[in-house]
């Protein structure tokens, strides 16, 4: 049973630029939530999809916008990089029907702004 | 808005000792869950242990057990017979419940313990 699964490992980029980070929840979940965590610090929610539509967000700017696919899979998309957007992006993916509300994290993509 | 406080930036216990990581965290609801989620150098995020606010009894999962106080808002992990892969970093997180029982709602984390098992 695969787990959460995330595209690229690494990324490197610069001020200005674009990027897409790619994941794929674990076998059987329909939600996919996306964290950002600044090195020290514990993770941020940035937003949640379900059912193709954003369903909940948190407070990151219009830079942050992201997708969720007919096959439950994501995308995070940042415009407009900052230095302060360098971080390790999580996702995390859930069951919205699911008793035990558990969210399973991916491994992570290490972004770095140039 | 739910806040989750972690006092303790960096711990260390040798091996096979026991261990209590504290959390505290403020909330006006009433229906809720705590994680508390272990997160190795590999970081990849790994759950350890849950609770709902609406169960009395503390959880346990092996050597893992958390002492829940519910109305000094205190939820503490104990790592009994500390092992070298407890290395981590370890967050504690909240969740808001739904009505009827579960939850999809965000995770709010603490800024984490960086617990250091000795040999």
């Amino acid at each position: 049973d695969a787990g959460v699964t995330q595209s690229p490992t690494h990324l490197i980029k610069t001020r200005g630029q674009q990027v897409t980070l790619r994941c794929s929840p674990k076998s059987g979940h329909d939600t996919v939530s996306w964290y950002q965590q600044a090195l020290g610090q514990g993770p941020q929610f940035i937003f949640q999809y379900y059912e193709e539509e954003e369903r909940q967000r948190g407070n990151f700017p219009d830079r942050f916008s992201g997708h969720q696919f007919p096959n439950y899979s994501s995308e995070l998309n940042v415009n407009a990089l900052l230095l302060g957007d360098s971080a390790l992006y999580l996702c995390a993916s859930s069951l919205v029907s699911g008793r035990a509300p558990e969210q399973f994290f991916g491994p992570g993509t290490r972004l770095t702004v140039l | 808005a739910q806040t989750v406080t972690q006092s303790q930036p960096e711990m260390s216990v040798q091996e096979a000792e026991t261990v209590t990581l504290s959390c505290t965290y403020d909330t006006s609801e009433n229906n809720y869950y705590l994680f508390w989620y272990k997160q190795p150098p590999s970081r990849q995020m790994i759950l350890v242990i849950r609770q709902e606010a609406y169960k009395q009894q503390n959880a346990t999962e092996n050597r893992f057990s958390v002492n829940f106080q519910k109305a000094a808002k205190s939820f503490s992990l104990k790592i009994s017979d500390s092992q070298l892969g407890d290395t981590a970093m370890y967050f504690c997180a909240f969740m808001k419940g739904s009505m009827g029982g579960g939850s999809n709602y965000k995770l709010t984390f603490g800024k984490g313990t960086l617990l250091t098992v000795n040999p």
